[in-house]
């Protein structure tokens, strides 16, 4: 197993564009989780997925942001016109269900520049 | 204020150095105490985490927790320049949700 695995790597899009993004979770790992972080600061909570149950959404994630994960597998990220303030880092991270929560693994991250 | 606070530093040091690193909480149902490592452009990975007060050593990592002052550390002994990076201290309620709170990181250099 390769680890998280995160697409595209790297996303430059207009303002007012929609852009989505795609993770990979370990196999068998049932948690998945979505974090955004700005330049100087931690990641910051927006979603959680149990299998394919969005369990648990931050108020970070605003009417415009969407995240699923059909089918327990991989998940989705997408910003519907995105603004300049969506520059970000936007990180996935999966870990079993069984143990405890601390294991998460985190991919690579997509870097989103809104210009 | 906040939950978690941590001193963005930048610190420096030099090769060998003893580095200490430090979070402190607010949130008294914080259970498990971890820390991650972040290269420049990479995701966190976790170097450690711990339940309970106290401490928990890993090669040249030590994780110190102390619940009563809501206080964590970590502390790199013979710190090698492939230590820099950013260290994240994280926090989890223990929740079957499993969210964790990060610290905005401090910015490690080893320099040789």
């Amino acid at each position: 197993d390769t680890g998280v695995s995160q697409d595209p790597r790297h996303k430059i899009t207009k303002r007012g564009q929609n852009v989505t993004f795609r993770c990979d979770p370990i196999s068998e790992h049932n948690r998945l989780y979505w974090y955004r972080q700005t330049l100087g600061q931690g990641p910051e909570f927006l979603t959680y997925f149990q299998n394919e149950a969005q369990l648990e959404k931050s108020r970070l994630l605003s009417d415009r942001f969407s995240a699923e994960r059909p089918k327990g597998s991989f998940s989705t990220l997408e910003i519907q016109r995105t603004e300049q303030g969506d520059s970000a880092m936007y990180l996935c991270a999966s870990s079993p269900l069984q143990g405890v929560s601390t294991e998460a693994f985190f991919g690579q991250g997509t870097r989103l520049t809104v210009v | 204020q906040k939950e978690v606070e941590q001193d963005p530093g930048p610190l420096s040091v030099p090769e060998g150095a003893i580095v200490s690193l430090n979070c402190t909480y607010s949130n008294s149902a914080f259970q498990y105490f971890m820390w991650y490592r972040q290269y420049s452009r990479k995701g966190p990975e976790l170097l450690m985490y711990t339940y309970s007060s106290g401490n928990k050593e890993d090669g040249r990592f030590t994780a110190q927790v102390d619940k009563s002052s809501k206080y964590i550390s970590l502390f790199i002994r013979d710190s090698q320049p492939s230590d820099s990076a950013t260290y994240l201290c994280a926090f989890d309620r223990g929740s079957t949700l499993g969210r964790l709170y990060f610290g905005r990181g401090t910015q490690l250099t080893v320099w040789p």
